[in-house]
């Protein structure tokens, strides 16, 4: 059972527009939702949290909104750049700080 | 840079041979991380550490087992590698960023099993 979703598996966008990718879970005991950023042939790196008492968390150009009635979070990555190219998971914090990972959304940006 | 390094990087080994996976780390985190990355799978649990000696099982552990004798390494090994296994290895360390806890990653081991 995937607890965490990401339903598209890719997504363009023009070069200066907003990106918006979007994550469904469906455990609501999670504390933390967390948004990585993979390039190829790299390990992923942690782009920005938020915790479930809020919903809305901004770092620079990347915002994170949360949703818990509906669980469901987006990423907006505002304006998008050709190096914000990459792969994006979503994911959820356990106990033990396991990270539940989404299957990712594929970004590409076009300059 | 959260001080992981992982070895081998690139593996090709044959189906039925032991493969043993090596992450160290340089920053004395007490929670470690083995996961593998598949296609439309995304990334996945196989062993876990929360201290020296002390391991237990993620969503995929069959066919996996670790070991953690010290604090700055991980081992990953498969008695009996089969084709299923061919992936990307990810190692994590867990550590504070912020308000929360989160996982930070090493390079990757890309293993091929033929």
């Amino acid at each position: 059972d995937q607890q965490v979703k990401q339903n598209s598996p890719s997504l363009s966008v023009q070069e200066g527009r907003i990106s918006i990718l979007n994550c469904d879970y469906t455990n609501s005991m999670f504390d933390y939702f967390l948004w990585y950023k993979k390039y190829p042939a790299e390990g992923p790196t942690f782009l920005i949290s938020i915790s479930s008492i809020k919903d809305k968390n901004e770092d620079g150009r990347f915002t994170v909104f949360l949703n818990k009635s509906a669980k469901h979070l987006s990423l907006h990555i505002v304006p998008s750049q050709p190096g914000d190219s990459a792969v994006y998971f979503c994911a959820a914090l356990g106990g033990y700080q396991k990270v539940t990972f989404g299957t990712g959304t594929k970004l590409q940006v076009i300059p | 840079d959260a001080g992981i390094t992982q070895s081998p990087r690139h593996k090709v080994t044959e189906t039925g041979t032991p493969v043993t996976l090596r992450c160290h780390q340089t920053e004395n985190h007490r929670y470690m991380y083995w996961y593998r990355q598949d296609p439309g799978h995304g990334l996945r649990l196989i062993h876990y550490s929360y201290g020296v000696k002390d391991t237990d099982k993620g969503e995929v552990s069959d066919g996996y087992s670790v070991s953690r004798s010290k604090t700055e390494d991980f081992l990953l090994t498969l008695e009996s590698a089969t084709s299923s296994q061919t992936s990307v290895y990810f190692c994590a360390i867990s550590r504070t960023s912020g308000d929360t806890d989160t996982q930070y990653f090493g390079p990757g081991t890309r293993l091929t099993v033929l």
